[in-house]
């Protein structure tokens, strides 16, 4: 059965960082791409980065370029986001998801259960 | 970047209604249009992928249709489950973009 477990979310400071750790299991896990999808309050959803199976390859959506680092350890089975210079519009929860295939240009087809970010002073 | 816009933007029906979502595309995108299902404070569950495949596990009665720029989700009969909030989603190119959802509610 796949599992997605995601940890460290919490409340932070504007101008503070986060890292959000996702834990895997029940399938090969360098076998697929991974990603991350935001969703704020009451929102819809926003898809913000994606890592390739062996983390050679990562995009990241342009509201976060330059801030949040997507990154894997494949001898882990866990996946990251380390986000800096948070702002009060990341305030989401962030779902951790497998991507159907190696590529990130596929359907998302497990997700985990979410962890909550709140940017607040 | 590609956007994707669904309507209605809520619908209201019965149990038992056939049902039918439209997601349009600002730019062709093949058949790489795929169809979640959330529920509240619960984790998005894909349906279809590929326009038209069912995902394993996701009940018959629904189907997804389309390719370039126009694509359905139909359920074909409502059952109490179903009420929840539908997404659709490009994978043609990146950044991967969604619709901004259709609420499902019971009439």
């Amino acid at each position: 059965e796949v599992q997605l477990l995601e940890s460290g979310g919490g409340l932070v400071q504007p101008g503070g960082s986060l890292r959000l750790s996702c834990a895997a299991s029940g399938f090969t896990f360098s076998f697929y791409a991974m990603g991350w999808v935001r969703q704020a309050p009451g929102k819809g959803l926003e898809w913000v980065s994606g890592i390739s199976g062996g983390g050679t390859n990562t995009d990241d959506a342009d509201s976060v370029k330059g801030r949040f680092t997507i990154s894997r350890d494949n001898s882990k089975n866990t996946l990251y986001l380390q986000m800096n210079s948070l702002r009060a519009e990341d305030t989401a929860v962030y779902y951790c998801a497998k991507y159907g295939s190696s590529s990130w240009l596929a359907s998302f087809d497990y997700w985990g259960q979410g962890a909550l970010v709140t940017v607040s002073s | 970047d590609i956007q994707m816009t669904q309507s209605p933007s809520s619908l209201s029906a019965s149990v038992g209604d056939r049902i039918t979502i439209t997601c349009r595309a600002s730019q062709t995108i093949s058949k790489y249009l795929n169809w979640y299902q959330q529920k509240p404070g619960k984790a998005p569950k894909l349906l279809i992928y590929a326009a038209s495949t069912l995902e394993s596990g996701v009940p018959s009665r629904f189907s997804g249709s389309g390719s370039g720029a126009e694509f359905t989700l139909t359920i074909s009969s409502l059952q109490p489950e179903d009420f929840a909030t539908y997404y659709c989603q490009q994978s043609y190119s990146s950044p991967s973009t969604f619709g901004q959802g259709t609420k499902l509610e019971i009439k």
